[in-house]
């Protein structure tokens, strides 16, 4: 069965720091999103892609966040610099006629 | 924005027992998942129900669109129905889900 693939599962790193990760959606999935999901809450949306187009970043940090999908597949999120407070799990999901399919997740512990 | 809300936040059950999980929406949806996290934090999809009821194993759902409501049964609940449990909508004006703050299941042998 198709999954969506993101790597790495965890990351450690210090405050100010750069982190990045990556994710590559089910094949044939056109919108990817990325989305955090701090500890004990349900999951929000940072930036939605539908190919290699921005349709929703209105939550996205954008002073130190950024998000790219050049050729429409695989995208990667990057943060510079860390904080403390971005310390939360990065899920990833791709959509396929309504229904959204997610990643297991990076989890990221900025210290 | 469209708000969602779940009841229980928590709920512990013995194994066995059965449950509903309910999820009320402020707004008209066009798309209704549940989902299953994991303890290693896997969103696992359970349903997509925009409306009407559907039954997959010991699981059941049933979304009421009108009534801006969605209820998730668990029949003969088993340890390895434990973890959180979410439902997440999208609405009209929106291609994200926004989904709810959960329910915590426990289920104890």
């Amino acid at each position: 069965e198709a999954e969506v693939a993101q790597s790495p599962r965890y990351k450690i790193t210090e405050k100010s720091q750069a982190v990045a990760f990556w994710c590559d959606p089910i094949s044939g999935h056109a919108t990817l999103y990325w989305y955090r999901q701090i500890l004990g809450q349900g999951p929000e949306l940072l930036v939605q892609f539908q190919d290699e187009s921005v349709v929703d970043d209105s939550q996205l940090p954008k002073d130190r966040f950024s998000a790219e999908r050049l050729k429409g597949v695989d995208s990667t999120l990057k943060i510079q610099p860390a904080e403390l407070g971005d310390s939360a799990m990065y899920l990833c999901a791709s959509s396929f006629g309504g229904i959204q399919y997610f990643g297991a997740g990076t989890r990221l512990s900025v210290l | 924005g469209i708000q969602v809300e779940q009841s229980p936040p928590d709920l512990i059950l013995q194994e066995g027992a059965n449950s509903t999980l309910r999820c009320n929406f402020s707004d008209s949806v066009n798309n209704l998942q549940w989902f299953h996290q994991n303890p290693w934090g896997q969103l696992i999809n359970l349903f997509y129900i925009p409306s009407g009821t559907k039954q997959n194993g010991r699981l059941s759902a049933t979304t009421v669109a009108t009534e801006r409501y969605s209820l998730l049964y668990i029949s003969s609940s088993q340890t390895t129905d434990s973890g959180v449990y979410f439902c997440a909508v999208r609405d009209t004006g929106r291609r994200a889900l926004t989904f709810g703050s959960g329910t915590r299941l426990q289920v104890q042998p």
